[in-house]
């Protein structure tokens, strides 16, 4: 079946180095979305990309979708412990719509 | 806006047990998701409700779970019997549009305990 997958899985870092996780679909994505949850809480919503080589910011953070549209990628720049957390990707199924979840990457920020 | 409410937040049960989960949506969201995280399998769908009408129970483990949503503003998750292997932090989400493409608000999730 589609899978969703995400590299890496853990991630540590200095506060103030710069981060990104890689998100990569087995078909290709009618849109992808970011998720962040923190340690001990619930997904929230981040962005949401369409179009093909759509890149956008929010602050520190930068959300690219691939040309093809079955890859995606977060970046974010001079890290801050308030970014610690697992950020997740997710796309639509091609088969049935379905909301797939990639299995996330953990970011620890050492202060 | 309140957001998505969950209850109870923790709950604490015994083999074979009846575990109900209540979640109430974001006011005007007309869909609805259960999901079950654990560390073994991360996020999984169990159902999705679209105007009180499931539309997809593909996701539900087997038949000792069951999800109702009887109105708008209210959706239930039952385990009947409850195993050990049900323990994992039970998240609810709404979206404020119909299908997947559209982002989903969690709520702070009930983490269910079996022993």
């Amino acid at each position: 079946g589609q899978q969703v997958m995400q590299i890496p899985q853990y991630q540590h870092v200095q506060e103030g180095e710069d981060f990104t996780t890689y998100c990569n679909s087995s078909t290709t994505l009618s849109n992808i979305q970011w998720y962040k949850q923190r340690p001990g809480g619930h997904p929230v919503f981040l962005i949401q990309l369409v179009k093909s080589g759509e890149v956008k910011k929010q602050k520190r953070l930068t959300f690219q979708f691939g040309e093809a549209k079955k890859n995606s990628s977060l970046h974010i720049t001079a890290t801050q412990t308030t970014d610690v957390g697992t950020y997740f990707c997710a796309g639509p199924s091609s088969n049935t719509g379905k909301l797939i979840f990639g299995q996330g990457t953990t970011l620890q920020v050492k202060p | 806006d309140a957001g998505v409410i969950q209850s109870p937040r923790h709950e604490v049960t015994e083999m074979g047990q009846e575990v109900t989960l209540r979640c109430k949506p974001i006011s005007g969201h007309n869909s609805l998701f259960w999901y079950r995280q654990t560390m073994m399998r991360g996020l999984e769908l169990l159902i999705y409700f679209n105007n009180n009408v499931p539309i997809d129970d593909s996701g539900m483990p087997e038949d000792r779970f069951s999800a109702k949503m009887p109105n708008a503003s209210f959706s239930t998750l039952k385990i009947q019997p409850s195993e050990p292997r049900d323990s994992a932090v039970y998240f609810c989400a709404s979206s404020p549009r119909t299908g997947w493409i559209y982002e989903q608000y969690f709520g702070p999730g009930t983490r269910l305990t079996v022993t």
